[in-house]
């Protein structure tokens, strides 16, 4: 089944302990992202790749990192959380010029 | 560069009525559009897209939207509600610019009343 998944799909944790997030697809697509979901705001968009070791910033990039040495890969670091970083994230994969994305379930996290 | 607004954060409709939510977009390029449903404690599921070709786009459930170059719109309709209705929906923007990049509106809620 074509899908894109999170892990870990909750996490409570406080501030200041870095955590991972990890993404994966398996439909081989070549553009990856993040996005943060906040009541009101919408879905802002984290970080980007456009492939294998290219990523770049979107609209809310402070206080994350990302990687991608494998096109199946993306995971989202957060090295310092802090309160204000309590939110849904959802990561996509799309591949080719309309950019239709495809999500993943999500990951609910509160950093206290 | 792309930006989406959607008029209207929350909208109630009966049961068996119109559903129409509203979409405007900006764009520097010619723009794709897409609209996304957010059922509860779900991620997100695409409805329908805009990719240049027939501007009524017919999607999943019933619903459907036109693009409108004139008004710069994407509004999505549906002809009669139903309960299984009530979600968030989400228009979106990108472009052959965009390079993965995708402009979501705040979102608008739908409440469904028997």
């Amino acid at each position: 089944e074509a899908q894109v998944t999170q892990n870990p799909r909750y996490l409570i944790t406080v501030t200041g302990k870095k955590l991972t997030v990890t993404c994966s697809q398996n439909m081989n697509h070549e553009y990856m992202s993040w996005y943060r979901q906040d009541p009101g705001l919408g879905l802002r968009q984290i970080y980007y790749s456009m492939n294998v070791e290219v990523t770049d910033k979107g609209d809310v990039p402070e206080g994350y990192k990302v990687s991608r040495k494998e096109k199946r890969n993306f995971p989202l670091i957060l090295e310092s959380p802090s309160p204000n970083q309590t939110s849904l994230y959802f990561c996509a994969s799309s591949y080719g010029e309309y950019n239709e994305q495809f999500f993943g379930p999500g990951t609910r996290l509160t950093v206290l | 560069a792309q930006s989406v607004t959607q008029l209207g954060s929350h909208v109630s409709v009966s049961e068996g009525a119109l559903v129409l939510l509203r979409c405007n977009y900006s764009s520097s390029v010619p723009p794709y559009l897409f609209w996304y449903v957010q059922y509860p404690n779900q991620g997100l599921q695409l409805l329908l897209k805009y990719t240049s070709a027939a501007t009524l786009v017919k999607g999943i459930n019933g619903f459907e939207a036109e693009f409108k170059k004139s008004e710069t719109s994407f509004h999505l309709t549906k002809p009669s509600a139903h309960m299984s209705d009530a979600a968030e929906y989400f228009c979106a923007v990108s472009g052959a610019d965009s390079w993965g990049k995708l402009q979501f509106g705040a979102g608008t809620q739908v409440v469904v009343t028997p």
